[in-house]
């Protein structure tokens, strides 16, 4: 069964960078899209992005000036860093595994998400 | 984007009762392969989404049987048969077929 952890910072102060790592165990990131999403307090999801386990992206317009995705094979974990933070940005940031090229979003498996607050 | 409507909001039902949720796509939701990347997650509160339903109405692994979706092009359901206790929360539909991907507002479900 593959698991999925966030993890990083709780809290980070507008203008500055969020950073957050997902680590895979159970399985190998190679040859999937790992997807990163959003949740503020009792709202719904927002999908950020996603990248190839041989570093191909696909990010969601309303991020892309702001956010830079990364992937580590050798220790099965990816990365999303987000700049210039503001106060909207305070959500539950979670990881998933997203699908195989030549698929579509399947969005299969879930971390438990990383509470993340933007305050000074 | 493509707008995922959802309805109703909340959905007030009693156990043993029927209960279903409406998904309407503001594009058809068919990708390049011919499969229909619609799919539903339920989220307890303070836990992750889980996904019940992958591409209209397969349901995953350890999911009851009580559990069934159905739909095409734009329009999709999601059905449990007979709510129990442990069904209450926050159920999404999610188009995984255009960019980017988008989430229905959710349906919160209660026991009456």
């Amino acid at each position: 069964q593959v698991q999925l952890q966030e993890s990083g910072p709780g809290l980070v102060k507008p203008s500055e960078t969020l950073s957050l790592i997902c680590t895979v165990s159970g399985g190998s990131l190679n040859n999937y899209f790992w997807s990163w999403l959003r949740q503020p307090a009792g709202k719904g999801l927002e999908w950020i992005g996603r990248i190839h386990s041989d570093g191909g992206t696909n990010v969601n317009p309303s991020f892309e000036s702001r956010i830079s995705l990364s992937v580590d094979t050798s220790n099965n974990h990816f990365s999303l860093k987000l700049i210039s933070v503001t106060a909207a940005d305070t959500a539950v940031y979670y990881c998933a595994r997203d699908g195989m090229k030549g698929e579509a979003t399947l969005m299969d498996f879930w971390g438990q998400g990383n509470f993340v607050t933007v305050s000074s | 984007d493509v707008e995922m409507t959802q309805s109703p909001l909340s959905l007030p039902v009693t156990l043993g009762q029927p209960a279903s949720i409406s998904c309407r796509s503001s594009q058809d939701l068919v990708y390049l392969d011919g499969d229909t990347y619609l799919h539903w997650f339920h989220q307890r509160p303070g836990q992750s989404p889980r996904r019940l339903i992958y591409k209209v109405s397969n349901r995953d692994s350890g999911v009851p049987d009580r559990f069934s979706g159905s739909g095409s092009g734009t329009d999709f359901t999601l059905k449990i048969s007979r709510v129990e206790a442990e069904d209450v929360g926050v159920y999404y539909c999610l188009q995984g077929t255009h960019w980017p991907r988008t989430f229905g507002q959710g349906t919160k479900l209660e026991i009456k």
